[in-house]
């Protein structure tokens, strides 16, 4: 199975600041990563896909980055409402695999 | 509007089943295959397999092989998980997912499933 990683696990912020998740990948998967964004009992969030697309109705203080086995998250200004765990997806390959998460929070 | 709502919550014993339902409505059932995903306290989330709800075709991830079922019912637009033989890291929050061009775009609500004695 396709393994991927983040980093870092927890990232401490403040409004204002500009953040950046890194999602690796043991494979090449070209572009065919997502980003989610998932709160506290809810389900995730498709924010990104195709590395760098964003997602209809997502604002574009997110942006993606990346192909091949590296891969970048950033959120230009944060936000109250963006304080919430991220996890990267390949979907190049059967089974789907998710990334371990970076949770994001307050400085 | 288009949504996917999942059955309540289960509680368990080790051996059993359980069968959680996703129904569908706002959008043509048969038009997008459906995913299962489960999310253990505090892990990443883990897919399980999916459904084609055009012809009840499926697939699953080798770790549920054999214990894994995936169907779906058009009249109803709705699909159904059924895990057997269930043990406590099956403790999880279980979602289905609807997908568009590969990705999981739609998502229910999530049904927590707890095993335990």
């Amino acid at each position: 199975d396709m393994q991927m990683t983040q980093s870092p696990s927890t990232l401490s912020a403040s409004v204002g600041d500009r953040v950046t998740i890194t999602c690796r990948a043991s494979q090449s998967i070209s572009s065919w990563l997502a980003w989610f964004q998932q709160k506290p009992g809810k389900a995730p969030k498709l924010l990104i896909y195709k590395a760098s697309t964003l997602e209809s109705g997502v604002p574009s203080r997110f942006s993606g980055s990346g192909s091949g086995t590296e891969f970048t998250l950033s959120i230009s200004s944060l936000q109250p409402d963006d304080f919430a765990t991220y996890f990267c997806q390949q979907y190049k390959d059967s089974p789907l695999t998710f990334g371990p998460g970076t949770k994001v929070d307050i400085k | 509007q288009v949504q996917l709502v999942q059955s309540g919550a289960e509680v368990k014993k080790p051996g059993a089943s359980v069968k959680v339902s996703c129904k569908a409505s706002g959008y043509t059932f048969t038009s997008y295959a459906i995913h299962w995903v489960r999310q253990a306290p505090g892990q990443r989330p883990e897919w399980m397999g999916w459904i084609s709800t055009a012809n009840g075709n499926t697939k699953f991830s080798q770790k549920f092989q054999g214990r894994l079922t995936i169907t779906s019912d058009t009249s109803a637009s709705t699909a159904y998980m059924e895990l057997r033989s269930l043990r406590s890291e099956d403790t999880a929050v279980y979602y289905c997912a609807r997908e568009t061009s590969l990705l999981l775009r739609l998502w229910g609500q999530g049904t927590l499933v707890t095993v335990s004695s």
